[in-house]
């Protein structure tokens, strides 16, 4: 079964600041992995996503990830963080195959305070 | 283009009574889904739907009923609400068939049950 950690609960970092969230993930083959954005009170926004390809994909807001295969691990980057970057973010697996298996695997989520 | 659209927003319901909360996506996709989120336990999957006329469970559907409408909507009732049931309420759909495609999510629906 496909599982997602997010080792860090919650980061704070100043502004301005680089930003590295962590995500690893358990799957069998190759997945699909997305990161998603949620600032307080609504819904999930997709900040970005690999099918396959380049393992560095970039995404909205000035954030990237990169897919490291060897290490199971997708993380976030973002080399200087915005006071408007503070939210709730959570990595999130799908399997790559076609046929009838739609479901999405999400983390717990870690959540980031930015200071001033 | 709306997206995805919830209703209620915020719904605060006695233990025992019914609801239903309706979702609506503007996206053509095929694939519709029904999560709950709760503090530190992430997105749970209760229902989806992998396309008009097709539910299957996810890995929360104890409680809760689906219903895909047509292409467009889909509804997740809750027979006799619990206040276990107490949660935020997201509705996601998604493009491309087959396989799994981006999800995009409607701003939630806040129930509380007494």
């Amino acid at each position: 079964a496909q599982s997602v950690t997010q080792p860090d609960i919650h980061i704070t970092v100043s502004e301005g600041a680089s930003l590295e969230l962590r995500c690893n993930y358990s799957y069998g083959a190759t997945p699909y992995l997305f990161w998603y954005v949620q600032s307080p009170g609504q819904g999930l926004q997709l900040l970005l996503k690999y099918f396959s390809g380049d393992t560095l994909v970039q995404g909205i807001k000035g954030f990237e990830a990169e897919f490291k295969r060897s290490q199971s691990s997708f993380n976030l980057r973002k080399p200087s963080v915005h006071w408007s970057d503070a939210a709730e973010y959570f990595c999130a697996v799908g399997p790559n195959s076609g046929g009838s298996n739609y479901k999405l695997t999400f983390g717990k989520g870690t959540l980031l305070t930015v200071n001033p | 283009n709306a997206g995805v659209t919830q209703t209620p927003k915020f719904q605060v319901l006695k233990t025992g009574q019914s609801m239903t909360l309706q979702c609506a996506q503007d996206m053509n996709h095929n694939s519709m889904y029904w999560y709950r989120q709760d503090p530190g336990m992430g997105l749970r999957l209760i229902y989806y739907s992998a396309s008009e006329g097709t539910t299957d469970k996810g890995e929360v559907p104890n409680g809760y009923n689906v219903s895909r409408l047509n292409k467009r909507e889909f509804s997740l009732r809750l027979e006799s609400a619990a206040p276990s049931q107490t949660s935020v309420y997201f509705c996601a759909s998604s493009e491309a068939v087959p396989g799994i495609g981006s999800q995009y999510f409607g701003p939630g629906t806040r129930l509380l049950v007494l």
